[in-house]
């Protein structure tokens, strides 16, 4: 299986851009990326996901290294609400793109 | 529109004894699917459904089974409950399969097995 891996947690401050790595260097060619993260007592909540090109909504960017061994999620302005454990998650076609899950990193936002 | 809903959301029950999760969606979804989270961890796929009628093992299916007999609802067995079964269940539902859709998640529920 195709798996991720990220920092156990990082810090901001608030307001300002946050950029949360993740590194899937034995991603095949067929695999999506997704992001969730998971509030404190939540489920998890969709952020984003691509399997190529860099994609944006209106919660987060996702940015996509041209070989795909890595992606960035990029959130423009955090809030204390975007306090939670984001996961990088891949979904891969010899695993029927089930999504693997990893244990994610859980970002701390300072006022 | 509830969205995923999840009975009950507080359970303790003693090694061997059984029971039913039961998951609710409104959303008109297809496919639906439970995890189980342990602390400090990802979540990990049980079983999951991609209809009425159908359901498929995931990444840890053992000492579960799993119904679909209505589209909006999936229920998660337990038979014969152990220590190791003590987690957190969230159920999850999209309507495409998971590599293009986004998956909707439960509130949860936390499951203790003394």
């Amino acid at each position: 299986d195709a798996k991720t891996t990220q920092p156990n947690s990082m810090e901001s401050n608030e307001e300002e851009p946050v950029h949360l790595p993740c590194n899937h260097s034995t991603i095949s060619g067929t695999d999506y990326i997704h992001w969730y993260r998971q509030l404190p007592s939540q489920g998890p909540e969709y952020v984003i996901h691509g399997l190529t090109s860099n994609v944006n909504n209106r919660m987060a960017s996702l940015a996509i290294a041209e070989d795909r061994k890595s992606s960035t999620l990029i959130l423009h302005r955090a809030t204390l609400r975007d306090a939670a454990v984001y996961y990088c998650i891949l979904s891969a076609l010899d695993s029927n793109y089930q999504l693997i899950w990893g244990a994610g990193t859980k970002l701390i936002i300072k006022p | 529109n509830a969205g995923v809903t999840q009975t009950p959301k507080f359970r303790v029950l003693k090694t061997g004894q059984s029971m039913t999760l039961l998951c609710a969606q409104d959303m008109n979804h297809e496919y639906m699917y439970w995890y189980r989270q342990d602390p400090g961890m990802g979540l990990r796929l049980i079983h999951y459904s991609v209809g009425e009628g159908t359901t498929a093992k995931g990444e840890v299916p053992d000492g579960y089974n799993v119904s679909r007999l209505k589209k909006q609802n999936f229920l998660l067995g337990l038979e014969s409950a152990a220590p190791s079964q003590t987690s957190v269940y969230f159920c999850a539902s999209s309507y495409q399969r998971e590599s293009v859709d986004t998956q909707y998640f439960g509130p949860g529920t936390r499951l203790t097995v003394l």
